[in-house]
C-alpha cells in the first residue's frame, strides 16, 4: 500500500531563496507531523496538524518556517530565505490520529541543501 | 538540553550475538516510549514501544525493558542478524497526544559483523 511520500527528495538550493517541501500522508491519516534532522543530531519535532489546523507552531525554528495543510491531506512545509543552517533532512510523519499511542509512519524525507 | 540522550553514537556486535542499545530520558512526564530503525535514505520504521505501566515488552527477537527510577530504557536484539544493521532511534512522548510530537535521541548506529 502506499505509504507516506515527501517531495522533492533532494533540493539544493542559494542562501536567500525560498524552498517548499511537500508531504502526501496516508490515506485517512488525520495527524501529520513535520521533523528534521540537522546533521549528528536526532529528529527535532517542528509542527503538528490534526486536521487542518496546527494548534502549537511554537516548534517551530523562526518566522522564517511556515507550514499549512489544506483538505486534511498534503501539507507544505515553506522556509523563507533560506540560510546555511536550515541544511537538514526534513521529515513527515502521519497516523490515524493525535495519540501519541498511534504509529507515526514516516516519509523517506527531504534532503535541503543551502549553499 | 536533550531530554532523551543515547550516548553509544555507534555500536559494532558479531551476528548472533545480542544487540543492546540503550537510552536515557530526563524529562518525568514522558510515559510511553518507542525505538525507531532507519536505514540510509528511508524514514524511520516503528519497531518496538513501551508503556510507563509496564517494565517490559517483547516482540519476537526485540525486547524492551524500562526502568522507571532511572530514566533508562534498552533495547535487546537476540539473535542479532545482519539486516539489523541500520541507525536506531529512541524516542518518547507525554500522553498529552500528538501536538508535542515525538522527543528522539540522536541514534545509535547498530553494526552487525559477519
Amino acid at each position: 500500500g502506499a505509504g507516506v511520500s515527501q517531495s522533492p527528495s533532494n533540493k539544493v538550493t542559494e542562501k536567500g531563496k525560498d524552498v517548499e517541501l511537500r508531504c502526501d500522508p496516508i490515506s485517512g491519516h488525520t495527524a501529520l507531523y513535520w521533523y528534521r534532522q540537522s546533521l549528528g543530531q536526532g529528529l527535532e519535532f517542528l509542527i503538528y496538524f490534526q486536521g487542518n489546523s496546527a494548534p502549537d507552531k511554537s516548534g517551530l525554528p523562526s518566522d522564517r518556517f511556515s507550514a499549512e495543510r489544506t483538505g486534511g491531506s498534503v501539507s507544505t512545509l515553506t522556509i523563507q530565505r533560506t540560510q546555511q543552517e536550515d541544511s537538514a533532512v526534513y521529515l513527515c510523519a502521519s497516523s490515524r490520529g493525535p495519540s501519541s499511542y498511534n504509529e507515526q509512519f514516516f516519509g523517506p524525507g527531504t534532503r535541503l541543501t543551502v549553499l | 538540553d536533550q531530554q532523551v540522550k543515547q550516548n553509544s553514537p555507534s555500536l559494532s556486535v558479531q551476528e548472533g550475538r545480542i544487540s543492546i542499545l540503550n537510552c536515557d530520558y530526563t524529562n518525568s512526564m514522558f510515559d510511553y516510549f518507542l525505538w525507531y530503525k532507519k536505514y540510509p535514505a528511508e524514514g524511520p520504521t516503528f519497531l518496538i514501544s513501551i508503556s510507563s505501566i509496564k517494565d517490559k515488552n517483547e516482540d519476537g527477537r526485540f525486547t524492551v525493558f524500562l526502568n522507571k527510577s532511572a530514566k533508562h530504557l534498552s533495547l535487546h536484539i537476540v539473535p542479532s542478524q545482519p539486516g539489523d544493521s541500520a541507525v536506531y532511534f529512541c524516542a518518547a512522548s507525554d500522553s498529552g497526544g500528538g501536538a508535542d510530537g515525538l522527543t528522539f535521541g540522536k541514534g545509535t548506529h547498530l553494526i552487525i559483523q559477519p
